[in-house]
């Protein structure tokens, strides 16, 4: 099974920066997604990583290392539109994807 | 956005009835899933489907059965619906187990 844990809110300022961690214990490990969801909204993609390193994707970043089960989504130039709970999930090798419970980004002017 | 529908939005029931939730999608992904959403609890996976008539169980799936007839529809049924199955249900769909994309949910209230 899996064990994944991220904070459950976290607030920062319109255009600064801010990281949310993401540690997962996993009896089978095939790749770490990161997904978006705002209030009343469906969950929507933003990031995929399988192997050690950093994605770049506009704003958003997403880090992962294997070996620490460990991963962060990067969020930079924060917008008012940020605010949502982001979701980490990792997926085993029977390609089912496991989530944690999800971090709400307040962001204030 | 992925042409992925759920049926109904939103539904009221009381315990011990018959539910079932409707997933259709226009894709032709060849995966479809079915998460609920609680709160502290994050998605957790009900059921999923690698195929027509093709399904296994995820980590909460006592008290459900699902059926996928059609590529383009999958069905999710509470049998005898219980006040702990009140939740936000999400359906997602992929077309090679990477990225999932959600219907936008059911909210199931059962009293």
């Amino acid at each position: 099974g899996q064990n994944i844990d991220q904070p459950t809110e976290m607030t920062a300022t319109e255009g600064a920066i801010v990281q949310i961690n993401c540690t997962y214990q996993t009896s089978g490990f095939n790749g770490l997604f990161w997904y978006q969801q705002h209030a009343g909204e469906a969950p929507t993609f933003l990031s995929y990583n399988v192997l050690d390193g950093l994605e770049e994707k506009g704003r958003f970043s997403s880090f992962l290392s294997r070996s620490k089960g460990y991963s962060y989504l990067l969020l930079k130039e924060l917008q008012m539109k940020d605010s949502a709970s982001y979701l980490c999930a990792v997926r085993s090798h029977d390609y089912k994807l496991s989530f944690g419970a999800g971090t709400t980004v307040t962001v204030r002017a | 956005d992925a042409g992925i529908t759920q049926s109904p939005r939103h539904k009221v029931t009381e315990t011990g009835t018959p539910v079932t939730l409707r997933c259709h999608q226009t894709e032709n992904h060849r995966y479809m899933y079915w998460y609920r959403q609680d709160p502290g609890h994050g998605l957790r996976l009900i059921h999923y489907s690698y195929g027509v008539k093709d399904t296994d169980k995820g980590e909460v799936s006592d008290g459900y059965s699902v059926s996928r007839s059609k590529t383009e529809d999958f069905l999710l049924t509470l049998e005898s619906a219980t006040s702990s199955q009140t939740s936000v249900y999400f359906c997602a769909i992929s077309p090679d187990s990477n990225e999932q994309f959600f219907g936008p949910g059911t909210r199931l209230t059962v009293l």
